[in-house]
């Protein structure tokens, strides 16, 4: 089975601070997502890393998939309380199937 | 684009009653669809995979008598919680992918409530 850790589990911080979020498996993926949720709404994709490596960046987002496509990593730069909500990072399973198994996720709560 | 729609948005339903839950893609063809359970504070569980005019293929421990899956057509999936009872109470999420598309995209989910 895959399991996907990420970390921290729960994250408070000011306005302005900076922070990075990990997702870590001991399984291969052949891609991995990142999704912001808001309560009550579904999972909103952030971004989509394939090759391993790669760093893509979103505003004040980047995020890095590992060289060796098992973990991954999101940072937030001068975080807002706009970004507060819950983080989580979807590997997709190798064998073809694009089946997304989810991360335990990061809440992150960005204080005024 | 790329938009999946899931109705509805919340639903009661008395304990021992079944429930139906549809999964569109609006605007491309999902081969694909994916159904997640979600309890409050938790992340995202795969309950199972549709593929279009097949059986969906079940998580271990996810009971498919209980959880009718059908994904009759190209642009809907449907989830269907047979007898439902409290302890069925949660966030129900599809998701749908194109063909040759590395990504998935999700619906606004489902809160069905049993009492």
């Amino acid at each position: 089975t895959q399991l996907l850790e990420q970390s921290p589990q729960f994250l408070s911080i000011q306005e302005g601070e900076n922070l990075t979020v990990y997702c870590n498996s001991s399984s291969v993926f052949s891609s991995l997502q990142w999704y912001r949720q808001e309560p009550g709404e579904g999972p909103v994709l952030l971004v989509t890393v394939v090759t391993g490596g790669e760093v893509k960046k979103l505003k004040r987002l980047t995020f890095q998939f590992g060289d060796a496509r098992k973990d991954s990593s999101l940072h937030i730069t001068a975080a807002q309380p706009g970004d507060t909500g819950l983080y989580l990072c979807a590997g997709a399973s190798p064998s073809g199937t694009y089946k997304y198994i989810f991360g335990t996720g990061t809440r992150l709560k960005v204080l005024a | 684009g790329a938009v999946v729609s899931q109705h509805p948005s919340r639903v009661i339903c008395k304990s021992g009653t079944s429930v139906k839950i549809e999964c569109r893609s609006l605007d491309f063809q999902a081969t694909t669809m994916f159904w997640y359970r979600q309890f409050p504070k938790q992340s995202l569980m795969l309950m199972a995979t549709s593929n279009e005019g097949s059986k969906a293929t079940y998580e271990q421990g996810v009971e498919k008598d209980k959880f009718l899956i059908n994904h009759a057509s190209l642009t809907l999936s449907t989830l269907t919680v047979t007898s439902a009872h409290p302890e069925d109470s949660s966030f129900y999420i599809c998701s749908a992918r194109e063909w040759g598309g590395p990504e998935a995209f999700f619906g606004q989910g489902t809160r069905l409530t049993v009492v």
